[in-house]
């Protein structure tokens, strides 16, 4: 049982340049996050998705798009990469969602894929 | 979201129980608080949560106050490698907004041998 899986676990790539990281995880959860942890501060939401088909902003979305492809899958995409985007994106998944048990659900993370733009 | 206060840093001799602190005066009736610790280079890590009883697992036991101010995070024997920083959230739903777990900046327990 793998979990949460990221990939790649590092790139550097050029200011302009695009990629796309992948996510997929293979716990049966519908809910799944977008998370870039920056030295010295916390983790920040980039996107969220609740469930397939569905996606929404989190707490630094500008630059970034993302894909949910499937329940198993959900991708962050940087279209034009800046030296601002340079961090740490941790991947996370949490079981289904409805109202009743949403406070109960942890959060479940990856390890990480470390970017870096020049 | 509620918000949450946490010493800086903590030190803990090996073997020991590692009692971490954390304050969320503000915390409301359908909150739960969450504790995660990050290793130097890993993704953060599931430890326990519980809305207002004690829980335990095979990790650590939390120590929810009566009246939901504060809470205490346990590992019964720390070792070496409980080094890490250890986050307390209070996790809320905001109904038409984001979603997820709030990070602050936790505590950094260093484990001493």
């Amino acid at each position: 049982n793998a979990g949460v899986t990221q990939t790649p676990k590092f790139q550097v790539l050029k200011t302009g340049q695009s990629m796309t990281l992948q996510c997929a995880q293979d716990m049966n959860h519908n809910s799944m996050y977008w998370y870039r942890q920056d030295p010295g501060m916390g983790l920040r939401l980039i996107y969220y998705s609740a469930s397939e088909g569905t996606t929404d902003k989190g707490e630094v979305p500008n630059g970034y798009n993302v894909s949910r492809l499937n329940k198993r899958e959900f991708s962050l995409r940087l279209e034009s990469a800046a030296p601002s985007q340079t961090s740490v994106y941790f991947c996370a998944s949490s079981r289904p969602r409805t109202i009743e048990i949403f406070y109960n659900s942890p959060l479940h993370f990856g390890n990480g894929t470390r970017l870096t733009v020049t | 979201d509620a918000k949450t206060t946490q010493p800086p840093s903590m030190d803990c001799a090996e073997g020991r129980a590692a009692n971490l602190p954390c304050n969320h005066s503000t915390i409301s009736g359908n909150e739960y608080v969450y504790w995660y610790r990050q290793i130097h280079s890993q993704g953060p890590q599931y430890i326990i949560h519980g809305l207002k009883n004690n829980e335990t697992n095979e990790m650590a036991s939390l120590i929810i106050t009566e009246d939901r101010k504060s809470s205490t995070l346990i590992l019964p024997h720390a070792t070496l490698r409980d080094t890490a920083v250890y986050y307390c959230i209070v996790r809320a739903y905001s109904g038409g907004g984001a979603d997820g777990l709030t990070f602050g900046k936790g505590t950094h327990l260093i484990i001493q041998p």
